[in-house]
């Protein structure tokens, strides 16, 4: 079972960036899939989750310029990040939510916000 | 939602135990049961190593243990190891606006 992250890089504020994360070993749509993300030198923050029928969720500080979505026949889950700020800057995890815990998670992709 | 309350540094001897707590509101552990902890080595992504309050996933060893009082989550690691040293949050569910808080995160220093 493995999540695998990719998409992060260096973008300017302001701008947006997608990020990818591929399951193998699990499906995407049968699992809850969240983002979790860590600033440098600071702790873990929830971002999102996607739930099996498809409602999502996010943190107060990406509400309404971060999107969360999933391609089954990819089985991958997406963030699409838009207007992206400086304390967006992260190293960003996807994780599966198996029961009440975080149980799976990504070795992460980092986002750099600068200009 | 602000984050869950932790210490930011605890320190042990080897052999020795350690508690670690984790605050938080009305909203989150004082009313549910969904209370984890993680361990996150250096350059690693974290790790569960308790969920539902006070279960270990397998393979995680019994040294250690979750309980909860309240509004208030704790994680004990008895007969500590050098390979314990590492950061450790908690996180519970939320009936707020954040589904998931975690812990502000606490540094464990073996001597």
């Amino acid at each position: 079972v493995q999540l695998v992250e990719s998409g992060g890089g260096l973008v300017q504020p302001g701008g947006s960036l997608r990020l990818s994360c591929a399951a193998s070993g699990l499906t995407v749509s049968t699992n809850y899939v969240a983002w979790v993300r860590q600033a440098p030198g600071k702790g873990l923050e929830w971002v999102s989750v996607i739930k099996t029928d498809g409602r999502t969720f996010y943190g107060d500080s990406v509400k309404g310029r971060f999107n969360i979505s999933r391609d089954n026949s990819k089985n991958t889950v997406y963030l699409q990040m838009n207007s992206l700020r400086v304390d967006d800057t992260a190293l960003y995890y996807c994780a599966r939510r198996g029961g009440n815990a975080f149980d799976i998670w990504g070795q992460g992709t980092m986002v750099t916000v600068s200009s | 939602q602000s984050a869950l309350t932790q210490p930011a540094s605890v320190s042990g001897s080897p052999g020795q135990s350690i508690t670690i707590s984790c605050t938080g509101t009305s909203s989150d552990i004082t009313v549910y049961d969904f209370v984890s902890w993680y361990q996150q080595h250096p350059g690693d992504a974290p790790k569960l190593i308790i969920y539902d309050v006070n279960k270990r996933p397998s393979g995680i060893s019994n040294r250690f243990s979750g309980s909860k009082s309240g509004n208030t989550a704790s994680l004990t690691i008895s007969g500590l190891q050098a390979e314990d040293e590492a950061d450790y949050y908690c996180n519970s569910y939320s009936g707020s606006s954040s589904l998931y808080v975690f812990g502000t995160g606490t540094r464990l220093t073996v001597l």
